[in-house]
């Protein structure tokens, strides 16, 4: 089993929207929760992270972590072109030592 | 601020060679991970330098070995380059805050494209 699952896509949707991306993981040592988007050609940019199982929102994105299930998503709502991005979860264990562990990606595009 | 930055932009190795490749990171940070992103999947981290030392790494074998130098800037070698070792190779930087669970936001630059023929 593999320590992170992500539905690599791609996803397509129409402008304005609600985005759900997903991903399952197994290591029960994670602790904290994030969620990076990557523009073709760029480095990973971090949109959100959590600690605890329950929701965050950052205006037009949510982030929600179930713990008890392994599972975590990312919402965006009103879904603009300029969303159109991949977007990876990524896993920290606690205790210092910052290696993100990674979900392969989702790719979405938003079309006007 | 001019945030991470890593050279050169691109690159093109026959099997065989070796390659450097180049971070400066984020002002005011202390600690350079760096990854390995393949075409189609998630970063996978290789490994991490603070004080000038391998901290932690990944599952990469010894033909990947880096550098932290006095100024926090880091070089990535890679010898013997393999078909496989094709990818992004992109750069983090941090702020140490050891035992405290996590660090800062890991800021990634825009990466160096290898391409090995």
């Amino acid at each position: 089993q593999k320590e992170v699952e992500q539905d690599p896509g791609p996803l397509s949707v129409p402008e304005g929207a609600i985005v759900s991306l997903n991903c399952t993981y197994s290591n029960s040592a994670f602790q904290y929760f994030m969620w990076y988007r990557q523009y073709s050609r760029k480095g990973p940019e971090l949109l959100m992270y959590t600690y605890s199982s329950g929701n965050k929102e950052d205006g037009r994105f949510t982030a929600q972590v179930d713990k008890s299930s392994k599972y975590i998503s990312l919402f965006i709502r009103d879904s603009q072109p300029s969303d159109s991005a991949t977007y990876l979860c990524a896993f920290l264990f606690s205790g210092g030592y910052n290696k993100l562990i990674f979900g392969a990606g989702t790719r979405l595009a938003v079309h006007p | 601020d001019a945030g991470v930055t890593q050279s050169p932009t691109h690159l093109i190795k026959t099997r065989g060679q070796q390659v450097t490749l180049r971070c400066s990171p984020k002002s005011g940070h202390d600690t350079v991970s760096w990854y390995q992103q393949a075409l189609g999947q998630g970063p996978q981290f290789i490994f991490q330098y603070y004080e000038e030392e391998e901290r932690q790494r990944g599952n990469f074998p010894d033909r990947f070995s880096g550098h932290q130098f006095p100024n926090y800037s880091s070089e990535l070698n890679v010898n013997a380059l393999l078909l496989g070792d094709s990818a992004l190779y992109l750069c983090a930087s941090s702020l140490g805050s050891w035992g405290t669970g996590l660090t800062d936001t890991q800021y990634f630059g825009p990466g160096t494209r290898l391409t090995v023929l």
